[in-house]
């Protein structure tokens, strides 16, 4: 089983919807978690952090459930500019840093 | 943004050839980091270096060669690669406070075609 599996994609949605990707991880010694978006040929970008039960920045909202070792990013009303490729990362503690990276899902918002 | 910068952006080189990525973080961090991401591959952590030692090496082959003179500092030394070394090489860095709560901050990559 891979460490971290997000949803295989791509998801095709048209402007103003609601979409919401999942994320699973596998090593219970995961400390801190990471949405980030990556456009193409682009470096990842940091989007949200995830440190607790989840939180909120504008249309973006993040959930942690680390009982369930599951991760999700929900985006209401989509924008064009949302189109990209949302990674999943978790930074696995064990006395040092191990950020793993999930393959991503790639979102296209349709006008 | 430049808190995290690389050079060259993009590199075309032979089999036969030596080059050197650079990457520089001007954001305090006492981590660097680097990646290669393959077309529609996860990134693939290479080499982790804190406070400028290396503390991970994920059995990356050995015609890749990293180097960290300071905290601020990262060469990726590039010798004999195969044409399958082809991808983007993206840079990282962190403030490593011992606690998992780390956040990594990108450079934009080096793209590299090897012929």
């Amino acid at each position: 089983r891979k460490e971290v599996e997000q949803d295989p994609g791509p998801f095709n949605v048209p402007e103003g919807a609601t979409v919401a990707f999942n994320c699973t991880y596998s090593n219970s010694a995961s400390q801190s978690f990471f949405w980030y978006r990556q456009d193409c040929r682009k470096e990842p970008k940091l989007l949200m952090s995830v440190y607790s039960s989840g939180n909120e920045d504008g249309r973006f909202t993040a959930q942690l459930n680390r009982a369930s070792q599951y991760i999700s990013l929900l985006i209401r009303d989509s924008k064009l500019s949302d189109s990209a490729t949302y990674l999943c990362v978790v930074n696995i503690w064990d006395y040092g840093q191990n950020f793993v990276f999930g393959p991503g899902t790639r979102l296209s918002v349709l006008p | 943004e430049t808190g995290v910068t690389q050079t060259p952006r993009h590199l075309v080189m032979g089999m036969t050839n030596k080059k050197s990525l650079k990457c520089e973080q001007h954001l305090g961090h006492n981590a660097m980091y680097w990646y290669k991401q393959s077309a529609k591959k996860p990134l693939e952590l290479m080499f982790v270096y804190s406070l400028e030692e290396r503390v991970e090496n994920n059995s990356v082959p050995s015609r890749f060669s990293p180097e960290c003179p300071n905290s601020s500092h990262l060469f990726l030394h590039l010798h004999t690669l195969q044409p399958e070394d082809s991808a983007l090489y993206l840079c990282a860095s962190s403030q490593d406070t011992l606690a998992g709560t780390d956040t990594q901050y990108f450079g934009p990559g080096t793209r590299l075609t090897v012929l």
